[in-house]
This record gives C-alpha cells, structure tokens and sequence, in this order.
C-alpha cells in the first residue's frame, strides 16, 4: 500500500488529453513538500519528468505539465503520442520522527490505444 | 554525458550479503546527495537508503534498517550499498539515483539499475 495513491491504468487515444492524479494526505503532499513526477519506459530506468510541482526539465515535451493542489497532485499529458505508453510514478516527501523521508506513488500504466 | 552505473548485483542465498556499487560520471558527485531505490518485479518504486554530499546524514526505511549500510566515496566518485542478512522480499532491481539535497528534492540522474535475486 503506497502512501501516496495512483489509478493502476488510463488510458487515451492518440491526441488526446489524459490525467493522472497522485493523492497524499497532510503529512506528504498537505505538508508542503513539492511533487515529482518520473515516466518510465519498459525495460528502462526511471526518467525525471516533472519536478517542484510543475516543472519540466530540459527536454520534456511541453505536452507533460504537473499541478499541485491541498493533499493532491495531478500529471497532464495532451497531445497523446504512441511513445508515452509508459509507467508514471509521482513522488514526494512524507514525516517521520526521524525527518522527512521519500515516498512514492504505485505507479500508473499509460496506454495508448 | 552525466551517468551512473552499478553494479555487483547477482543471485544469493537467503541470509547472505552483497556489496551494490555505483559509479558516476560526467557531474560533481560531491556536491548532490544520493539514494537508493528498488523495484521488485513487476512492482512499483521503493525508496530504501539516503547519504547526504558529506556522509553527514544517513535515512533508511523501516525494512532494511540494520541490515543495509548505504556509503560513499567522494574521492572515487561512488556509492555503495552493503546488504546483509538478505531475504527473499529484497529481490529487486536496484537503482542509485541522485538529488541536489534540497528539502523536497527529485531524482536525477538515475542509474540503469542492478538485479539482485534471493533466492536458494
């Protein structure tokens, strides 16, 4: 059970617009700690795709945007294309006594129909 | 080209111990913090070890607390993870991954990942 909670699935068609929701609580997301997200390809390492909430790094499509709102945070991929069929994890930071520690989202299956 | 690399994965007995290392490249080691992170088959990511740029601040999750040791050498531009008293649940790709230090860092770089397997 991950403390932060991804859909397993969505799917869209090509051009379309789809959304993936990373919903925490007020010790993660509610906290303040900002939200990252990383895309995943089969058979690959995981790749920094959004980060501070709504960044992209050098190289990232402008297709991919990242929100952050209260407890929850959401990824937006518009102009869907074949190559984004692809695992997205969100990531943020959870307390602890001993400090804040890492925390991942379940991950969601992107499919491109 | 920014990489890191690991290695010393491999198959090992219930209750044995492996040494993951990680070499990096093409960045300032020195100066970002580093992670491991773990996903077993067919599974999502799990953070397990943090080391800040010094050595100064060390972080493990409750699972591997007391059998995992997370080190590194800033000289030789590595990071190693000691793994002891390995169980079958510890079966996974092990990635290093790097952040700036931050309070609410990312990861990157990420390395392409080691496979350990537990197993008898």
């Amino acid at each position: 059970q991950s403390v932060l909670t991804q859909p397993p699935s969505v799917s869209g068609a090509p051009g379309q617009r789809v959304t993936i929701s990373c919903t925490g609580s007020s010790s993660n997301i509610g906290a303040g700690y900002d939200v990252h997200w990383y895309q995943q390809l089969p058979g690959t390492a995981p790749k920094l795709l959004i980060y501070g909430n709504d960044n992209r790094p050098s190289g990232v499509p402008d297709r991919f945007s990242g929100s952050k709102s209260g407890t929850s945070a959401s990824l937006a991929i518009t102009g869907l294309q074949a190559e984004d069929e692809a695992f997205y994890y969100c990531q943020s930071y959870d307390n602890s006594l001993t400090g804040p520690y890492v925390v991942f989202g379940g991950g969601t299956k992107l499919t491109v129909l | 080209e920014v990489q890191l690399v690991e290695s010393g994965g491999g198959l090992v007995q219930p209750g044995g111990s492996l040494r993951l290392s990680c070499a990096a490249s093409g960045f300032t080691f020195s100066t970002y913090s580093m992670n491991w992170v773990r996903q077993a088959p067919g599974k999502g990511l799990e953070w397990i070890s943090y080391i800040s740029s010094s050595s100064r601040i060390i972080y493990y999750t409750d699972s591997v607390k007391g059998r995992f040791t997370i080190s590194r050498d800033n000289v030789k531009k590595s990071l190693y993870l000691q793994m002891n008293s390995l169980r079958a649940e510890d079966t996974a790709l092990y990635y290093c991954a790097g952040d700036l230090g931050y309070s609410s860092s990312w990861f990157d770089p990420w390395g392409q990942g080691t496979l350990v397997t537990v197993s008898s």
